[in-house]
């Protein structure tokens, strides 16, 4: 069964320090991996879209790392804002891109 | 540039009662989805359109009827509704199906079905 694990499932840090949020997947055959961003109330809005062969993709304060070797990505924020307080949802495709297993997202709040 | 336009935002409904959720997009994306959200789950496909004038469904399909009314919008219908569905329903586009085309999400319906 295709299957998208994160992690941690919530996370508290200050404003201005950086974190690191994980995903695992078991999705086969892989197409491509996705991260999201979804503040309260609104509807997820990509945030980095990723093939096989890319390694590292950066958006911003925001750099996305993928190891298709081992079926694992990371989500890197940078100096956090208050406004990163969202709720990151990884995301991969398989079936040429048709068929999205979505994760069920980690909880980022930013604090002061 | 709107994007991509959820009505209602919020419906209380009854077992049994009906009622439709409208999308548009203003994008001139060729694919449109429904998805809905529950709490400790991940988001699952509904049904979409790969283009205009055709639908398919996808991984929950039970209880719901879409319609590609034209190439901007795309309505979801529950018949009779169940506490079941219960839900935040997102509908979402993108400039073609699958491959590496981003989806765009409207803003959701939450939906209560008492």
């Amino acid at each position: 069964k295709n299957q998208v694990e994160q992690s941690p499932q919530s996370l508290i840090i200050l404003e201005g320090k950086n974190c690191t949020l994980q995903c695992n997947y078991t999705v086969s055959p892989f197409s491509n991996l996705r991260w999201y961003k979804q503040d309260t109330g609104r509807g997820p809005v990509s945030l980095t879209i990723m093939t096989f062969s890319e390694n590292t993709k950066s958006n911003g304060r925001y750099t996305a790392t993928l190891d298709a070797d081992t079926k694992q990505s990371s989500l890197h924020i940078t100096a956090s804002q208050l406004s990163d307080s969202a709720s990151y949802i990884c995301v991969v495709s398989t079936g040429g891109g048709n068929k999205l297993t979505f994760g069920t997202g980690t909880q980022l709040k930013v604090e002061l | 540039n709107a994007g991509v336009t959820q009505t209602p935002k919020f419906q209380v409904l009854k077992t049994g009662q009906s009622m439709t959720l409208q999308c548009a997009q203003d994008m001139n994306h060729n694919s449109m989805y429904w998805y809905r959200q529950d709490p400790g789950m991940g988001l699952r496909l509904i049904y979409y359109s790969a283009s205009e004038g055709t639908t398919d469904k996808g991984e929950v399909p039970n209880g719901y009827n879409v319609s590609r009314l034209n190439k901007r919008e795309f309505s979801l219908r529950l018949e009779s509704a169940a506490p079941s569905q219960t839900s935040v329903y997102f509908c979402a586009s993108s400039e073609i199906q699958g491959g590496n085309s981003p989806l765009h999400f409207g803003n959701g319906t939450r939906l209560t079905v008492t």
